[in-house]
């Protein structure tokens, strides 16, 4: 049972430009969602949360947007770097645990 | 270094050996969480434990896997008469007593190679 899905294995785009990844969920307990960045050989790396009870969470140069209805959320990078070339993993916590469910995760690759 | 710590970060068994992860949480964090990865997969929940208690193990395969968080001490993850597709980096992550937002911060992973 996939509860996270991120449909889409990598993403190229062009340094400047906006990168955006999307995930899909089916979980209607989460509460919380989370964007990991992992590079390889290293453990993944929070980068920007958003509570359910919202839409849109900002940091910097990451926005995550949270469509409850559709349950879909999405990340935004802009402008995005060569130094954001990393595997981008989805995760939601559920109310009643602490746990993370993490989707498949998204290759994206900034290129110069 | 105050993060996460995991030992060994690679490790080659045969098949048949026991395989030992430990993991060291972050200062003031008593909750440990193990989750594997298997090459070209995502991350995947194993067990959550607090110090001397397994709150859940319902990620954790039935047999020749076991995990402790004893009072004093790193929490292991023991891997009995590993087998080939026992070959994955397995990753620790900590939290505080309560983790409002849910964050985990985790370790570099301990690479498994099974023979």
């Amino acid at each position: 049972d996939q509860q996270v899905k991120q449909n889409s294995p990598s993403l190229s785009v062009q340094e400047g430009r906006i990168s955006i990844l999307n995930c899909d969920y089916t979980n209607s307990m989460f509460d919380y969602f989370l964007w990991y960045k992992k590079y390889p050989a290293e453990g993944p790396t929070f980068l920007i949360s958003i509570s359910s009870i919202k839409d849109k969470n900002e940091d910097g140069r990451f926005t995550v947007f949270l469509n409850k209805s559709a349950k879909h959320l999405s990340l935004h990078i802009v402008p995005s770097q060569p130094g954001d070339s990393a595997v981008y993993f989805c995760a939601g916590r559920e109310t009643s645990g602490s746990r993370l469910t993490f989707g498949e995760g998204t290759q994206l690759t900034v290129n110069p | 270094n105050a993060g996460v710590m995991q030992n060994p970060r690679h490790l080659v068994r045969r098949r048949g050996q026991e395989a030992r992860l430990r993991c060291s949480p972050m200062k003031g964090h008593s909750h440990v969480y193990w989750y594997r990865q298997l090459p070209e997969e995502g991350l995947k929940f194993m067990v959550y434990l607090q110090k001397e208690n397994i709150i859940d193990e319902s990620g954790m395969p039935k047999e020749r896997f076991s995990a402790e968080f004893p009072k004093e001490g790193p929490s292991i993850l023991r891997i009995q008469q590993v087998v080939r597709g026992d070959s994955a980096a397995y990753f620790c992550a900590s939290s505080p007593t309560s983790a409002n937002t849910g964050e985990l911060f985790f370790g570099e992973g301990s690479r498994l190679t099974v023979l």
